[in-house]
């Protein structure tokens, strides 16, 4: 499954399958990003990074895609499993005199055993 | 890997009085910490960056007499809500770096209750 976070802040996937959740920043001066995944009440976790030097990286059963020409940032997870249901969240850091990290909207995973 | 401590994880206070939050980072020295505020199913939203021993830099909107961050320490930061009120209800969720630049490491966060 797929979704632009600003406009389908839910995504709901089967078990098993991949995920793609993208997002949208606006500051051309930032140069480093952050997934986070959030559970219900608790801090964000990191997930994985990347900076502004790079197009993709990737984890274990993770991908972040950066395109800085559209300002696009997309996190991809393969075999979607239940324990990845939560809020996702991409940062981005905003450099300048004081070095600062924002958050994007958010998209709430639910996959569906 | 880093810890960030939060503390307390929930506090209920009556409105016109302050409560403090701390945040600590446990087994490393924290550059930058970040004070966040999250309302029920929305996103973080940066209240302050706070250096050690330099005055926290707020964001527009942020009233600084009203959110009073103290960053004594590489490893502690406090954000004492002043004369709290119900609006002032909230997650509050604190993080902290090592580096100018490179991964957040966050607290917990704490949820504040003003009656």
């Amino acid at each position: 499954g797929e979704s632009v976070g600003l406009h389908l802040p839910t995504l709901s996937v089967q078990e098993g399958d991949n995920s793609i959740i993208n997002c949208a920043y606006s500051n051309s001066a930032s140069d480093y990003f952050i997934w986070y995944k959030q559970e219900s009440g608790k801090g964000p976790q990191f997930i994985i990074d990347i900076r502004s030097n790079m197009d993709k990286r990737q984890g274990q059963r993770v991908t972040v895609l950066l395109n800085k020409t559209v300002k696009h940032l997309s996190l991809q997870i393969a075999a979607t499993q239940p324990g990845d249901s939560a809020v996702y969240f991409c940062a981005e850091n905003i450099a300048g005199g004081y070095q600062k990290v924002t958050f994007g909207t958010g998209t709430k995973l639910q996959v569906i055993p | 890997g880093a810890v960030v401590s939060q503390h307390p994880s929930r506090v209920i206070c009556k409105s016109g009085t302050s409560v403090k939050i701390e945040c600590r980072s446990l087994d490393f020295q924290a550059t930058t910490m970040f004070w966040y505020r999250q309302f029920p199913k929305k996103s973080l939203m940066l209240m302050a960056t706070s250096n050690e021993g330099s005055k926290a830099t707020y964001e527009q909107g942020v009233e600084k007499d009203k959110f009073l961050i103290n960053h004594a320490s590489l490893t502690l930061s406090t954000l004492t809500v002043t004369s709290a009120h119900p609006e002032d209800s909230s997650f509050y969720i604190c993080s902290a770096r090592k580096q100018s630049v490179g991964e957040l490491f966050f607290g917990e966060g704490s949820r504040l209750t003003v009656l």
